[in-house]
């Protein structure tokens, strides 16, 4: 089975701008999370989502935002850069049967930075 | 708000000694906790669950509900054992609240 793929791997934006990151989940896994790494402030969880449906988010403001296709490949948004936003950004995914396993399926991450 | 603290940052043993990563949370309820692991070079995965009650790669971890802890331990540390790990927990969904991590360094 093939892994949890995140494009593009690197990426540099300058202030203002806004970028979109994409996962695509171990075939069968139906929920995406979004986590934000980096050295200050270690993994921030972001967002999740299950069927197109965000169901859970974590402290960011509203320049953050993501979203979920029917084949459960999800992207994430960040719009308006700011130098703080310079971060490896981690997408997982989970095999969702109703109770959490808590077992998440990392990808590589997208680091993301901002000049 | 959840809250995990693994207060060291970096712990260095030699090998074939005991190995102990602590891990302290703060949630009312029941947690679920659990300890991800990340080689050099390959992605974050989990180690272990605390609600498995399993042993991997010799490693174990009790939950401690009256200390709120739920430290790693292994008795023989391996120099494969050398890694990023992170306490984590959850609660009840896919929001997992993850410590800052300890690097552990096993010295041959």
């Amino acid at each position: 089975k093939a892994g949890v793929t995140q494009t593009p791997r690197y990426l540099i934006k300058t202030r203002g701008q806004q970028v979109t990151l994409s996962c695509s989940p171990i075939s069968g896994h139906r929920s995406v999370s979004w986590y934000q790494q980096t050295p200050g402030q270690g993994l921030q969880f972001l967002f999740e989502y299950f069927s197109e449906t965000q169901r859970n988010k974590g402290n960011f403001p509203g320049r953050f935002s993501g979203r979920q296709f029917s084949n459960s490949r999800s992207e994430m948004n960040v719009s308006t850069l700011e130098l703080g936003d310079s971060a490896l950004y981690l997408c997982a995914s989970s095999l969702d049967v109703g109770k959490n396993t808590g077992e998440l399926f990392f990808g590589e991450g997208s680091r993301l930075t901002v000049l | 708000a959840q809250r995990v603290t693994q207060p060291e940052k970096l712990l260095s043993v030699f090998k074939g000694a005991p190995v102990e990563l602590k891990c302290n949370y703060s949630y009312s309820g029941s947690p679920e906790l659990f300890w991800y692991v990340q080689y050099s070079r390959q992605r974050l995965q989990l180690l272990l669950r605390h609600i498995s009650r399993e042993s991997i790669k010799g490693f174990t971890a009790d939950l401690n509900k009256g200390e709120t802890s739920f430290h790693l331990k292994k008795p023989f540390a391996q120099e494969e054992d050398s890694a990023m790990y992170y306490c984590a927990s959850g609660a009840g969904s896919y929001q997992l609240t993850f410590g800052k991590g300890t690097k552990l360094s096993v010295i041959p």
